[in-house]
């Protein structure tokens, strides 16, 4: 079974930084690219990055592109986001999903349960 | 970007009885198109891809129609457990962009 499971949310001050993890199991990590989807609190998904299998591509959101880093760990099976300069607007829930294919170019499923992250002062 | 448009935003529909949803795209995607169904507290689960082909375990009463900019998500008879928020995604262009939802409530 196809198991995604991510940490690393909580609260932190605006201009702060987190780093997020999303760990998998159940299927060959290093086949997939991998993809950070995020939900403000009683809003819709918004897409925030991808990585290809091996790492070698990566994409962002205009709203993210600068401040988050989206990398992986083939050889533990993990998936990170690293988030800098954070403001207000990125509080959400993030989750991490498997991409259908290697190249990042298909749709998510399954997806984790998700980490919250709060930016307040 | 392609803009991601869902209508309607609520519909309420009696238990039994057909839903349809609508997603429309500011551009052609083809046929990259999701659908995703979203419960209260649950993470997100992929119903359609590919614009009419079922997940896997996605009961038969889900199906989807549509290419280039108009899709359509249809519920054929609405079980309780049917009630929840759907969300269209295109994956032809960077960004991947999701439509704003539809939530399906209890007529």
């Amino acid at each position: 079974e196809v198991q995604l499971l991510e940490s690393g949310g909580g609260l932190v001050q605006p201009g702060g930084s987190l780093r997020l993890s999303c760990a998998a199991s159940g299927f060959t990590f290093s086949s997939y690219a991998m993809t950070w989807v995020r939900q403000a609190p009683g809003k819709g998904l918004e897409w925030v990055s991808a990585i290809s299998s091996g790492g070698g591509s990566t994409y962002y959101a205009d709203s993210v592109k600068g401040r988050f880093t989206i990398s992986r760990d083939n050889s533990k099976n993990t998936l990170f986001l690293q988030l800098n300069s954070l403001r207000a607007e990125d509080t959400a829930v993030y989750y991490c999903a498997k991409d259908k294919g290697a190249a990042g170019a298909n749709w998510f499923d399954p997806w984790g349960q998700g980490t919250l992250v709060t930016v307040s002062s | 970007e392609i803009v991601m448009t869902q209508s309607p935003a609520t519909l309420s529909v009696s238990p039994g009885e057909r839903a349809t949803l609508s997603c429309r795209a500011s551009q052609s995607v083809s046929s990259s198109l999701a659908w995703y169904q979203q419960k209260p507290g649950q993470a997100p689960r992929l119903l359609i891809y590919g614009a009419s082909t079922r997940a896997t375990g996605i009961p038969a009463r889900f199906s989807g129609s549509g290419s280039g900019t108009e899709f359509t998500l249809t519920i054929s008879s609405l079980q309780s457990e049917d009630f929840a928020v759907y969300y269209c995604q295109q994956y032809n262009n960077w960004p991947r962009t999701f439509g704003q939802g539809t939530k399906v409530g209890i007529k």
